[in-house]
C-alpha cells in the first residue's frame, strides 16, 4: 500500500511559469488537503476537499488552484509562480466521514521559485 | 479563530532526560487534539490524538500526552529521550462540527537530543 504518493520530489521553477503538482492517494479517502510549510510558521492549509467534486479554501489560497475529479487524486496548480511561493508543499487525506480524523501526509515536494 | 502556541521553538535535551513540550490552543470549545512527529526531510506522521475521555493518551514510539481543559493545553510528554527522537513536534487541531475537518498547526517545536 503505498498510502500518498507526491510528485514531483523537488523542482526548480522560473518565476512566472505555471507548475501543477500531483497528489493521488490509495486510500479512498474522501477528504484531501493541500499544505505548504515554511520555516518558523508550521503548516498552513491552502486548499481542502471534503468530498470528490468540491473543494474549499484555507488559510493561504491566493495564487493556487485545486480540483478534485475523482477521490484518488488532487493536483494543486499555481497559474503563475511567484518566489514566495518557494516552500515544502504537503499533501494529506483523510476519511473525514469515519470516526476518527487522522490525516496522513505526503512525503512533501520541495519547490523553489527563481 | 482557533489558534495553536508551541511557546518553545527549539529544545534541547540529553539523551535519557524526561521530555515534554507544551501546546496550548485558543478555542471555545474542545477541539480533537494531534501531536505529530516530522523527521528531517520527511513528511508528518501521528503521534497520538485526543478527541474524548481519558484525559492521558497514550500515544506511538513512548510519547504520551495529557489534555488539560483548565490550561487549554496538551502537552506532549516522554519519560526518557532517544537520540532518533530528534525531530519537530506539531502540535495540531481541529474543530469537530466545523464541517470541514481542517487541520491548524503550531509552529513546531524542535527538538535536538545530546548523546
Amino acid at each position: 500500500i503505498a498510502g500518498i504518493t507526491q510528485a514531483p520530489t523537488s523542482q526548480i521553477l522560473a518565476a512566472g511559469r505555471r507548475m501543477t503538482l500531483r497528489c493521488t492517494q490509495d486510500m479512498r479517502h474522501n477528504a484531501m488537503y493541500w499544505y505548504r510549510q515554511d520555516l518558523g510558521l508550521g503548516l498552513r492549509l491552502i486548499h481542502y476537499s471534503n468530498t470528490a467534486g468540491t473543494t474549499g479554501k484555507g488559510e493561504v489560497p491566493d495564487g493556487y488552484s485545486v480540483s478534485r475529479a475523482n477521490t484518488d487524486d488532487f493536483p494543486l496548480t499555481l497559474a503563475s509562480a511567484v518566489p514566495s511561493q518557494t516552500s515544502v508543499y504537503f499533501c494529506a487525506s483523510s476519511d473525514a466521514g469515519g470516526t476518527y480524523n487522522e490525516q496522513f501526509f505526503g512525503p512533501g515536494t520541495r519547490l523553489t521559485v527563481l | 479563530a482557533q489558534s495553536v502556541t508551541q511557546p518553545d521553538i527549539h529544545i534541547t535535551v540529553s539523551e535519557g532526560a524526561s521530555l515534554e513540550l507544551r501546546c496550548n490552543y485558543s478555542y471555545g470549545a474542545t477541539p480533537y487534539l494531534f501531536w505529530y512527529v516530522q523527521s528531517p526531510g520527511q513528511g508528518l506522521q501521528l503521534l497520538l490524538k485526543y478527541f474524548s475521555g481519558d484525559t492521558l493518551v497514550q500515544g506511538i514510539k513512548g510519547f504520551e500526552a495529557e489534555f488539560k481543559r483548565s490550561q487549554s493545553s496538551f502537552n506532549l510528554r516522554k519519560p526518557s529521550v532517544h537520540w532518533s527522537d530528534a525531530a519537530e513536534y506539531f502540535c495540531a487541531v481541529v474543530r469537530p462540527g466545523a464541517g470541514s475537518y481542517q487541520l491548524t498547526f503550531g509552529k513546531g517545536t524542535k527538538l535536538s537530543v545530546i548523546p
